[in-house]
């Protein structure tokens, strides 16, 4: 298994252009989720996605959107890049089992800068 | 709402020294804890967990108990090493959710 796989690794992106973040997974998992990382604040959740056609927005959802066409892909879009999002992002994803903890699997990152 | 506070860095040791990392949390209810840690230039990894309070979870020499009295989950390794230089996170998921809220990080560095 390749586990959760993000392309691309690093994107330097002008103030309102648009891209695509992909995230891909081979585990069969039905949750998946984009999370950003800034420096002093942790991960903060942008969507988040139960099963495919399902999607829900998390803490931090503005200027993002996403789609959960397959179980296999969560692309995440940004619709005009800001600076305030230059961040690295991480697609995780897990199982969906009801009552359990869930152990959430993460991809290596997308390095992200917005000038 | 749902919050996690650990300490922060950077924590400086000399390899084979005692690891504490403090992590308190607040949220309803009684939520999973988690540690994950992300070595340099990779994503997260889950380094251990605990479900319900007095459990310990405990992987690769790492330790973590779950108190619900005092609200914690603090990280401790007896000994540790070069290798172990990385950011540690302290994470909770609430009952029945599956998204995670993130302490801020502490990064370790060991020095040999």
């Amino acid at each position: 298994n390749a586990g959760v796989t993000q392309t691309p690794k690093f994107q330097v992106l002008k103030t309102g252009q648009s891209m695509t973040l992909q995230c891909a997974q081979d585990m069969n998992h039905e949750y998946m989720s984009w999370y950003r990382q800034d420096p002093g604040m942790g991960l903060r959740l942008i969507h988040y996605s139960v099963g495919a056609g399902i999607t829900d927005q998390g803490e931090v959802p503005n200027g993002y959107n996403v789609s959960r066409s397959t179980t296999e892909d969560f692309p995440l879009r940004l619709l005009s890049a800001a600076p305030s999002q230059t961040s690295v992002y991480f697609c995780a994803s897990s199982y969906s089992l009801a009552g359990s903890s869930y152990e959430q699997y993460f991809g290596p990152g997308t390095r992200l800068t917005v000038t | 709402g749902d919050s996690v506070t650990q300490m922060e860095g950077p924590v400086t040791l000399s390899e084979e020294a005692f690891l504490t990392i403090n992590c308190t949390y607040t949220a309803t209810g009684y939520p999973s804890l988690f540690w994950y840690v992300q070595y340099p230039g990779e994503g997260l990894q889950l380094l251990l967990k605990a479900t319900k309070a007095d459990d310990k979870g405990s992987n690769k020499g790492f330790e973590a108990t779950y108190r619900k009295e005092t609200t914690s989950f603090h990280l401790e390794k007896g000994s540790v090493q070069v290798s172990d230089s990385a950011v540690y996170f302290c994470a909770l998921s609430a009952p029945g959710r599956r998204a995670l809220t993130f302490g801020s990080g502490t990064r370790l560095q060991v020095q040999p």
